[in-house]
């Protein structure tokens, strides 16, 4: 099975910093990666698909990269609501394995 | 618009079994997979597996195999997963999730775009 690798674990930066995740697949995967956030007891959100292209009403400073093995979730500037864990996703068959997660705190 | 409702908490005692309910609505509750995740207390997210609710196929992810059972009732629009020979790790807060199916041209992609509210299942003595 393919292992969803991301890191950090968990960050902390100030109001306004670029934030970037990075989510590495053990195998290739194409562009069938997802990037969800669940803020502190809420359900997960998707914010993005197919690697890059953003969910209908999702802030634009929120994007997504890569391709392959390699993809990263960018928050262009931090907002205090971005506080949350973030998880990819792997979706091009079973099982459509997460990723550990990333804690996103304000600093 | 899209909407998920699930059945609520529940307590049960290990050796037990669980059964959750999850109601669409929305859309046609047949053209969409609905996958099941389940996150236990401070951790991750655990992808346990799908059902096709036109067809009725499962794709069950091993972790989960010979214990779980997805399935349908298409006449009220309501998928259910049943976890067998439960154990206290397998307290957690159950969500099923819509894959939504999205195509630009003949690139079509499936994420989870709608979840449930969750179900919390506690396994104790």
């Amino acid at each position: 099975d393919t292992q969803m690798t991301q890191s950090p674990s968990s960050l902390s930066a100030s109001v306004g910093d670029r934030v970037t995740i990075t989510c590495r697949a053990s195998q290739g995967i194409s562009n069938y990666l997802a990037w969800y956030q669940q803020k502190p007891g809420k359900v997960p959100k998707l914010l993005i698909y197919a690697a890059s292209t953003l969910q209908s009403g999702v802030p634009s400073r929120f994007s997504g990269g890569g391709s392959g093995t390699d993809f990263t979730l960018t928050i262009s500037s931090l907002q205090p609501e971005d506080v949350a864990t973030y998880y990819c996703q792997k979706y091009n068959g079973a099982p459509r394995t997460f990723g550990h997660g990333t804690k996103v705190e304000i600093k | 618009q899209v909407q998920l409702v699930q059945s609520g908490a529940e307590v049960k005692k290990p050796g037990a079994s669980m059964k959750v309910s999850c109601k669409a609505s929305g859309y046609t509750f047949t053209d969409c997979h609905l996958h099941w995740v389940r996150q236990a207390p401070g951790q991750g997210l655990e992808w346990m597996g799908w059902i096709n609710p036109n067809t009725g196929y499962t794709n069950y992810a091993q972790n989960f195999q010979g214990r779980v059972t997805m399935t349908r009732d298409t006449s009220i629009s309501t998928a259910y997963m049943e976890l067998s020979r439960l154990k206290s790790d397998d307290t957690a807060v159950y969500y099923c999730a819509r894959g939504g199916i999205y195509c630009n041209g003949g690139d079509c992609h499936s994420p989870s775009d709608s979840w449930g509210q969750g179900t919390l299942v506690t396994v104790s003595s």
